[in-house]
């Protein structure tokens, strides 16, 4: 059972906007910096957002995070089909001083 | 350029322990803030966050794993060392090694992760 929650699944079509949720609690996004990761089919996972809303070099502007109170979203723009994956939120747990992740939300670009 | 590769065995009988090993470069453990984790992932399932060891030695583990855990390192060598103990058919997963860098609060940096089948 994950720490944070993701809706499994979200679909849109190449070129639209598409968000991802991520729910918590103040033990752990309430007070602790969010990040996202990407998970191409077959490869690891990769960093794509940190600190709530910070790119790590590489990382395009499409690509975007927020933070408020105890939920994240990640926001990706102008869809396309190689950003179909799984997504990831992550983020501390300070009650449990453990990391957690989201149970990952697919990403369909129709 | 930094990289982190895991290495292990791919079968392990139930009952045994599991030892990991991440070997990384591109980074010092002993650099303040610098930390190294472990997460796995069963096949087709969610990344589960496992343990981490901070430049200072300082060690966290996940609450329900805790008791099966231990996490070291060897600085010189740039290892990061996981055993998990009396391994189980449900620990069949892709375990991977990653880096939380220095005054970051996220995993900049994985390894490609192994698979480790838990079979008699």
């Amino acid at each position: 059972q994950s720490v944070l929650t993701q809706p499994p699944s979200v679909s849109a079509a190449p070129g639209q906007k598409v968000t991802i949720s991520c729910s918590g609690s103040s033990s752990n996004i309430g007070n602790n910096y969010v990040s996202w990761y990407q998970q191409l089919p077959g490869t690891a996972p990769k960093l794509l957002i940190y600190e709530n809303n910070k790119r790590p070099s590489g990382i395009p502007d499409r690509f975007s995070g927020s933070k408020s109170g105890t939920s994240a979203t990640l926001g990706i723009t102008g869809l396309q089909t190689g950003d179909e994956a799984d997504y990831y939120c992550g983020t501390w747990d300070s009650s449990l001083s453990a990391g957690g992740f989201g149970g990952g939300t697919k990403l369909t670009v129709l | 350029q930094i990289t982190l590769k895991e290495s292990g065995p791919t079968l392990v009988k139930p009952t045994q322990t599991l030892t990991l090993t991440c070997t990384f470069s591109g980074f010092s453990l002993s650099t303040s803030g610098v930390g190294v984790g472990w997460i796995r992932q069963p096949p087709g399932k969610a990344l589960e966050w496992l343990a981490l060891i901070y430049w200072d030695g300082d060690k966290r583990y996940s609450p329900s794993l805790k008791s099966r855990l231990t996490i070291t390192k060897d600085t010189s060598k740039k290892q990061v060392v996981l055993t998990m103990t009396n391994m189980d058919p449900v620990d069949t997963a892709t375990y991977y090694c990653a880096l939380r860098g220095s005054g970051s609060y996220c995993l900049e940096y994985w390894g490609q992760g192994t698979l480790v089948t838990v079979s008699s």
